[in-house]
């Protein structure tokens, strides 16, 4: 298994601008998580979903922030217009929450992250 | 509001030592707890999980879990260089939902 794809791994881009995050989740897992990681807050969850459908998005910032997933096997994370304080490692995740109906399926696995640098 | 509480460190043990890393936490409905390791530049990587009181061996790494006083710790036996790492801990509820910690950072010397 090629594990959680995320592109790109490096983005750097102006203040003002789009910005968009790609994530493959493990093939068969049903849930996909979006964090941030900071040196001052840690690790933030974003959002989450859960086949397909996201389950709670309080952990967005702010309406600049934008998170789907079409399908089982790819999710987006877009902000718009980004700022500086935007400035994080992005990570994706993948669960196979509940499906195999024992302990163990709410490990989260990650991507190798997205370095988003905005000047 | 789930929280998990890590000391940050650093946790610096000569190689070959134990290295003793805690969590705290303060939602008592948790039932899941894990430990993630996060190399510098890296995304975090499942060490161990636990969810029953007590201790959960797996090689060097040891587990434990204490709900009567919220806390779970993760023992590293014969520390390595290669251990140098942050060490994340989480755990969630019945959503399965994970609240992580901010990692303590271990750093074992030569």
């Amino acid at each position: 298994d090629a594990g959680v794809i995320q592109s790109p791994r490096h983005e750097v881009t102006e203040m003002g601008q789009e910005v968009t995050l790609r994530c493959k989740p493990i093939s068969g897992h049903n849930s996909l998580f979006w964090y941030r990681q900071t040196m001052m807050r840690g690790l933030e969850l974003l959002i989450y979903f859960n086949n397909n459908v996201p389950i709670d998005d309080s952990g967005m910032p702010e309406d600049r922030f934008s998170a789907k997933m079409p399908n089982a096997s790819f999710s987006t994370l877009k902000i718009q217009p980004s700022e500086p304080r935007d400035s994080a490692v992005y990570f994706c995740a993948s669960s196979p929450w509940g499906l195999a109906g024992g302990r163990g399926t709410d490990t989260q696995y990650f991507g190798p992250g997205t370095r988003l640098t905005v000047l | 509001q789930k929280e998990v509480e890590q000391n940050s460190g650093p946790l610096s043990v000569p190689e070959g030592a134990i290295a003793s890393l805690n969590c705290t936490y303060s939602d008592r409905g948790s039932q899941s707890f894990f430990w993630y390791r996060q190399y510098s530049g890296k995304s975090p990587e499942l060490i161990m999980f636990i969810y029953s009181n007590g201790d959960k061996e797996d090689g060097r790494f040891t587990a434990q879990l204490n709900k009567a006083s919220q806390y779970v710790s993760l023992l590293i036996r014969d520390s390595q260089p290669s251990d140098s790492a942050t060490y994340l801990c989480a755990l969630s509820g019945g959503s399965y939902i994970p609240t992580f910690g901010r990692g303590t950072s271990l750093i074992v010397h030569p």
